[in-house]
Formats: C-alpha cells, sequence, structure tokens
C-alpha cells in the first residue's frame, strides 16, 4: 500500500520547456489536490479535484493545466516553465473534499 | 480573508524540555484545524484534526488543543527525533468548496 506516489522526485528544466508531473494513489479517495511550497510561504494550492471528473483552481492557477485521467491519478502540466516556478510541488488527496488531506513526498522543480 | 500564523518561527529545545508550538487563526467560520509534521526533503504527514474548541487529541509526546482564536501543539519530554517542521492548517465553514489554508511552520530543533 503505497499511499500517494509522485514522479519524478526531482527535475531540472530550462526556461520555456514543458512537463508533466504525474501523481498516483491507492488510496480509494475522491479528492487530490496540487500545493506548491517555497521558502517562507504556506503550502500554495494550484488545482485541485473534488471528485473523478472535475477540476477546479486553487489559490495559484497561473502557468499551470491540470488532468483528473482517472480517479487513482491527477497530473501537473507546465506548458512553458518559468524561473518563478522553481518550487517543491506536492500532491495530496482526502478521502472527500472536506476531510482530512495525505501527502505525496513531492517532486522538486528547478527551472533556470 | 482566512489567515493563520504560527509562533514561533523557530525553536530549539534540549531533550526533556517540553513546550508549546502556537497557530493563531482567523477564520469566518472554523470548519476543521490541522497540524502536519514535515521532516526535511519529505512530505507533510497528517498529525491531528481539531474540529470545535475544547477539543483536545494526543498521540505519543503530542497533544494538540483548539481555542476559538488559536491552536497548540504541546510537546512534552520531546527527543531529537521530534525534530521537524509543524504545519498548522485552517478549512473555513463557509462554502461547500472551502480549502485549506496553511501557515508558514514552526521549525523545532531538539538537541541531545
Amino acid at each position: 500500500n503505497a499511499g500517494v506516489t509522485q514522479t519524478p522526485k526531482f527535475q531540472v528544466l530550462k526556461t520555456g520547456q514543458s512537463m508533466t508531473l504525474q501523481c498516483a494513489q491507492d488510496m480509494n479517495h475522491n479528492s487530490m489536490y496540487w500545493y506548491r511550497q517555497d521558502p517562507g510561504m504556506g503550502l500554495r494550492l494550484i488545482y485541485y479535484s473534488a471528485s473523478e471528473g472535475t477540476t477546479d483552481k486553487g489559490e495559484v492557477p497561473n502557468g499551470y493545466n491540470v488532468s483528473r485521467l482517472n480517479k487513482r491519478e491527477f497530473s501537473l502540466r507546465l506548458e512553458s516553465a518559468a524561473p518563478s516556478q522553481t518550487s517543491v510541488y506536492f500532491c495530496a488527496t482526502g478521502e472527500n473534499f472536506a476531510d482530512t488531506q495525505y501527502f505525496g513526498p513531492g517532486t522538486r522543480l528547478t527551472v533556470l | 480573508e482566512d489567515q493563520v500564523t504560527q509562533s514561533p518561527e523557530a525553536l530549539r529545545l534540549q531533550e526533556g524540555e517540553s513546550s508549546s508550538l502556537n497557530c493563531s487563526y482567523t477564520v469566518s467560520g472554523l470548519r476543521g484545524l490541522f497540524w502536519y509534521r514535515q521532516d526535511p526533503g519529505k512530505g507533510p504527514e497528517f498529525l491531528f484534526t481539531l474540529y470545535s474548541a475544547g477539543e483536545e487529541k494526543e498521540k505519543e509526546r503530542l497533544k494538540a488543543t483548539l481555542t476559538k482564536k488559536e491552536s497548540f501543539l504541546h510537546i512534552t519530554a520531546p527527543k531529537p527525533e521530534d525534530s521537524a517542521t509543524y504545519l498548522c492548517a485552517v478549512r473555513d465553514a463557509t462554502g461547500a468548496n472551502s480549502k485549506l489554508t496553511f501557515g508558514k511552520g514552526i521549525t523545532l530543533s531538539v538537541r541531545p
């Protein structure tokens, strides 16, 4: 039972490149989330999927897109990476939207 | 706008020296207050959820309490392995899709 997994663990991109961060969960949870964590700031919500088939913007959605592929998988795409997107990205899941969230191990992204 | 302030930013304790971490919050109505532990390079690990003033929860050396304006995470006789960053988050009761607002965290170091 792996819980929440994220790939890759580390990534270095050049400005303008694109990439997709993958998140998968085996907890049978309905809700999934993408956060970013920057030094000196709290975790900030980028996008979320309250249930399969739905996605909504969070606090900082600009420059990102998401896909809820199925109940288990939720991906985050950067179409044209910018240095301001250098951050640590966390995926989280919850049984339902208002419930406790459980986090993955994170992806550390550097954009040069 | 929901706000979460954690203090102090950093705390250094001697092994066995008990102390408390503070989380002050402002929400229209509290739907839940969450405590997480985060080790360097890892994702946040869920500790507690508190829902109403007066509620308390315990786990090993940790005890979380809640009032109408703040929550405390009490650490009794800490050990070096308790060293981590402790995150507090709140969910507002207003709206069907209210999201978590995180504080910036408190970095705890416990010296042997």
